[in-house]
């Protein structure tokens, strides 16, 4: 079946530090690929997609390519903020009917000021 | 704005005692899916509607049902809550041949 592989948090940052957090999949067909973000207590907010091979999805600074050659979807930041100390997962849906989403693990990221 | 409501975000119930959370959306998606979520740990999908047809994972317990009277709203009633099920729960939406679900702000159940 499908699976979500990112890496294993917590992640500590100075602020205005550069940000990766590797996310990498496996599935059938042609996923789209997200990242989610979740902050303290809230739900899930969608961040960045990317819905095709070689797709950027950006947002907030963040930014994503869908690389179907080496299954990844890398999430990156140039300058991180204090505020964006959060729980990062990555994730895929399958496309078809209905769009069951598989998560990954999630990559909990701390920026000190 | 178009969106999913989870109601209420925080509910505390007594053990054994049944509850019942409920979700409502205004995208008209006819897909809706519900997710428990542990402390650090990712969601898991628990069950999803695909219209009216109820779609059970295989690993869901049976204490877990769901409702969806009209495409608007969807309920989830745990029968019997133990202290093992004390989680976020996410509601989610989608529409047949989009490529993404849009997620409630959750509801965080504690069990007492």
């Amino acid at each position: 079946g499908d699976s979500v592989t990112q890496m294993e948090g917590p992640v500590t940052l100075s602020e205005e530090a550069f940000l990766t957090i590797n996310c990498t999949y496996t599935a059938t067909g042609y996923p789209s690929l997200f990242w989610y973000v979740q902050y303290p207590g809230e739900g899930l907010q969608l961040l960045l997609k990317a819905t095709k091979a070689d797709d950027k999805g950006s947002n907030k600074g963040f930014e994503a390519t869908y690389r179907k050659e080496t299954t990844s979807f890398h999430l990156e930041k140039g300058s991180v903020q204090v505020s964006d100390s959060a729980v990062y997962f990555c994730a895929l849906t399958p496309g078809g009917g209905y769009q069951k989403v598989t998560f990954g693990t999630g990559t909990k990221l701390q920026v000190i000021p | 704005d178009a969106m999913v409501i989870q109601n209420p975000r925080y509910q505390v119930t007594q053990f054994g005692k049944p509850v019942t959370l409920s979700c409502s959306q205004t995208l008209n998606h006819n897909v809706m899916y519900w997710y428990q979520q542990k402390s650090s740990q990712a969601p898991k999908l628990l069950f999803h509607y695909y219209d009216k047809d109820f779609n059970n994972e295989a690993d869901t317990p049976d204490n877990f049902q769901s409702r969806r009277p009209n495409t608007s709203f969807c309920f989830l009633d745990i029968r019997s809550p133990g202290l093992g099920d004390a989680a976020m729960y996410l509601c989610a939406t989608s529409r047949t041949g989009s490529t993404e679900a849009f997620f409630g702000q959750g509801t965080r159940l504690t069990v007492v």
